[in-house]
């Protein structure tokens, strides 16, 4: 099976909160991050959080790692059309140890 | 100033032509990337080049290998390209962290 698991699609109403969900199963990694990839971009890093921290939030985004359970979430507050995307979360050991990527969860906002 | 830079954007041959892709950083980084991208999104990675260390992702054919002139350059040939070749393939390098830092990708379609 997939090394790193998310659901594929996610419908919002602009201004709710969207939560995107992860599961991995390394539990050597180090770092878990999300990026974000807008149509026609690359992907953009959005946050990453290190394995010894629970949360990690910056402005709308906040992170949750329930280490445990090798479940990450992603929650954007107060989400906006600009936020439809292509959220992928990844997961890595840091350095040059290549990352594992999941499929990728596209966020679509409506008014 | 452009971090990760791809030429060409778009890319449209024939079969059985040999292209080539090009890549460069300007960030200082060590270690760079290619990925794959199909039209389901799904990312994968095909080559991590780290101080003239090459890993190879072992599905990938033999017909695509990548030249690394010097650190801030990754650059990708394809030989006999295949319609199956067609994809968007994204340029990247890391930091120690592996924040993973994207090209805007070269959208390749084989007729």
């Amino acid at each position: 099976g997939e090394d790193v698991e998310q659901s594929l699609f996610l419908s919002v109403r602009e201004g709710d909160s969207s939560v995107i969900n992860c599961t991995y199963t390394d539990s050597s990694s180090t770092y878990l991050y999300w990026y974000k990839q807008e149509p026609g971009a690359g992907l953009q890093l959005l946050t990453y959080i290190f394995s010894n921290m629970d949360m990690k939030q910056d402005q709308r985004l906040t992170v949750l790692l329930n280490k445990k359970d090798k479940h990450l979430s992603l929650r954007i507050a107060d989400t906006q059309t600009g936020d439809s995307a292509i959220y992928f979360c990844a997961e890595s050991m840091g350095g040059s140890y290549i990352p594992t990527f999941g499929r990728g969860t596209s966020l679509i906002v409506h008014p | 100033d452009t971090a990760v830079s791809q030429t060409p954007k778009y890319l449209v041959t024939q079969m059985g032509n040999d292209k080539s892709i090009k890549c460069e950083q300007n960030l200082g980084h060590d270690t760079m990337y290619w990925y794959k991208q199909d039209s389901k999104k799904f990312l994968k990675i095909m080559f991590s080049y780290n101080n003239k260390e090459l890993i190879i992702n072992e599905t990938v054919p033999n017909r695509f290998s990548p030249k690394s002139p010097d650190k801030a350059h990754l650059n990708l040939h394809i030989n006999s390209l295949e319609l199956g070749d067609s994809a968007v393939y994204f340029c990247a390098s890391s930091n120690i962290a592996n924040e993973q830092f994207f090209g805007p990708g070269t959208r390749l379609t084989v007729l």
